[in-house]
Order: C-alpha cells, then structure tokens, then sequence
C-alpha cells in the first residue's frame, strides 16, 4: 500500500514568493494533519481536517498560511507571501478517525522548505 | 497549559538498555504515542498507551503512569540502528479531537 504522499520533497524560493505544498493521504484514511517541524521549536501541528472539514487550524502561525481539503485524496498548504522563517519541513500526516487506537497517524516523507 | 518534557540527548552502547522519560501537563488526556525519526526522514509510529502500566512490543516497551503524568519507553539490546529521535505526543481532547501534542524529542545516540 502507499503510503501518505507530499511533493514536492524540497523546494526552494525567494522571500515574498507563493509556496503549495501537496499531500495525498492514506486512501480510506479520513483525518489528515498538516505539521512544521523546526530544531528550535521541534513538531508542531497547523492544522487538522476530518472529513475534509478544517477542525482545528489555531496552530496557522497567520494569515500568510492557508489551508485546503477539496476532497478525501487531496490537501494543499499554501504560504503567500514566503518569509525566511517559513523555512522548515512540514510534513502531512493521516489517520482513522479518533478515539481508536487504530487512529495512529502515519507521516509522509516531508516537504523541505528554504525561503531565501 | 499543555507542555511535554524529555531529555534533549542521550547517548547508550550497543547491546546496553536504555530508558527515555517523558512526563507531560495536558487537558483532557487520551492516550500517549511514542514515535521514532531518523535523521532527515519522517516520524514513524512505536507504541501507544491509553491505560497505565506497561505495553511491550519486542525489544521496545512503553509504560505510562496518568496520575504522575509520566511515561517512558524502554529499549532493549540496542542496536547502532536505533539511534534516531524519539518523540514523545499526547492525545487530548481540549478544543480538537484527535490531535497529538508532541515533545521536543530526545536524540539517542548508540555506541559500539
């Protein structure tokens, strides 16, 4: 089986460019979670859909980030305009639906961004 | 608040065990993940503990004790494979169903 599927896996850009990170999450999975990872300030979670509906999304550092699930196979996080300090790995992650304990949530490979 | 401590680094020999803490204040607990990260690649799922006592998978086990807020993961007969980051994450049920808080992680660094 596939696994959750991100792209691009690096990307590089100018500061105050459009950035679209992809993820395609586990099919029958119907959670998915968008993360930042940073040395200083380690995993965190941006948002969270179940059912392609935004749960939670207090964790969108601002307005530059933005969110969408149009349907159960396919989410976009979008950062416009692209600061320096956007630059991170965020990884896309999908899961059953809680409270199970089959609702483990498996990690995509990463985006790796550099914002110049 | 929510907050997830462990240790930053810890470094252990080859065939040697090593036990990695995490204790936690969290609202509305529901359940406790411990994930492994290699270097450069994605976290991946060890061992998940909703009830207290101790949940054994191989050579890795985990344990959790809710009225301390404490859990730790054990690892056994370590191989040089198993260094890695290990991630810490709580479930709660605040504001959001479902999602996981996560520590910092610890970085093990295995010896010959």
């Amino acid at each position: 089986d596939a696994g959750v599927i991100q792209s691009p896996r690096h990307e590089v850009t100018e500061m105050g460019q459009e950035v679209t990170l992809r993820c395609k999450p586990i099919s029958g999975h119907n959670s998915l979670f968008w993360y930042r990872q940073t040395m200083m300030r380690g995993l965190e979670l941006l948002i969270y859909f179940n059912n392609n509906v935004p749960i939670d999304d207090s964790g969108m550092p601002e307005d530059r980030f933005s969110a969408k699930m149009p349907n159960a196979s396919f989410s976009t996080l979008k950062i416009q305009p692209s600061e320096p300090r956007d630059s991170a790995v965020y990884f896309c992650a999908s899961s059953l639906p809680a409270p199970t304990s089959l609702d483990t949530q498996y990690f995509g490979p990463g985006t790796r961004l550099t914002v110049l | 608040g929510q907050n997830i401590d462990q240790p930053t680094e810890m470094t252990a020999t080859e065939g040697a065990i090593v036990q990695i803490n995490c204790t936690y204040q969290t609202s509305g607990f529901n359940g406790l993940f411990w994930y492994q990260q290699h270097a450069g690649e994605a976290p991946t799922f060890l061992s998940y503990n909703v009830l207290d006592g101790l949940e054994e998978k191989g050579r890795f086990s985990s344990f959790l004790s809710r009225s301390k807020g404490y859990s730790y993961l054990l690892l056994k007969e370590l191989q040089m494979k198993d260094s890695a980051s290990y991630l810490c994450a709580v479930r709660n049920y605040g504001g959001s169903q479902g999602n996981l808080i996560f520590g910092k992680g610890t970085k093990l660094s295995v010896k010959p």
